[in-house]
């Protein structure tokens, strides 16, 4: 059974431009979520997607979106991106929403804004 | 006070000791604690789930939780150098809004543990 896949692997951008990620859950799982660990902050919640809507949203600037496909993979867009933006971005994938549900993590996006 | 603590460690065991590693968590209304073990340079791996008070016991590892006193555990028996990691706690209140229940997984800053050969 093929795990959360999570491409690119590595990004390199400059400061101003934008960047989309991509997040392949496990074959079954219709809830993504997505979230950012930089070493001074670890891991932090971005947003949730479920059944193509998004079910919550973690406190991040509005420069952070995203959106689910009927497939229930999920993008991540990042527009005007700063230094501070540089992080790994972490998919995580679960088979329902709600309590009591595992999530199951992908390889992750390191992101380096120069 | 934040949501979820941990000890940052690190937490040094002899290789074949019991590893105990401790987190502590502020929302009464929290339903379900997981424990991952994340290699440097890796994502995080899901190594166990409790969602009851007690202990709940997988291979080498043992997790507790306690509702009541607000902490969860997880014991790592006869621990291998391979173990060395840094084990982040996480904890999922469910939230619910007009669109339905929503996952919100919210992680301690993670303990680091090092089995010495």
């Amino acid at each position: 059974k093929a795990g959360v896949t999570q491409t690119p692997r590595y990004l390199i951008k400059t400061r101003g431009q934008q960047v989309t990620l991509s997040c392949s859950p496990i074959s079954g799982h219709r809830s993504v979520s997505w979230y950012q660990q930089t070493p001074g902050q670890g891991l932090q919640f971005l947003f949730e997607y479920f059944s193509e809507t998004q079910r919550n949203k973690g406190n991040f600037p509005g420069r952070f979106s995203g959106r689910q496909f009927s497939n229930s993979r999920s993008e991540m867009n990042v527009s005007t991106l700063e230094l501070g933006d540089s992080a790994l971005y972490l998919c995580a994938s679960s088979i329902r929403t709600g309590g009591n549900t595992e999530a199951f993590f992908g390889q992750g996006t390191r992101l380096t804004v120069v | 006070q934040k949501e979820v603590e941990q000890n940052s460690g690190p937490l040094s065991v002899p290789e074949g000791a019991i590893a105990s590693l401790n987190c502590t968590y502020s929302d009464r209304g929290s339903q379900s604690f997981f424990w991952y073990r994340q290699y440097s340079g890796k994502s995080p791996e899901l190594i166990m789930f409790i969602y009851s008070n007690g202990d709940k016991e997988d291979g080498r590892f043992t997790a507790q939780l306690n509702k009541a006193s607000q902490y969860v555990s997880l014991l790592i028996r006869d621990s291998q150098p391979s173990d060395s990691a840094t084990y982040l706690c996480a904890v999922n209140t469910p939230l619910y809004s007009f669109s339905g229940a929503t996952n919100k997984l919210i992680f301690g800053t993670g303990t680091l543990l090092a089995v010495q050969p």
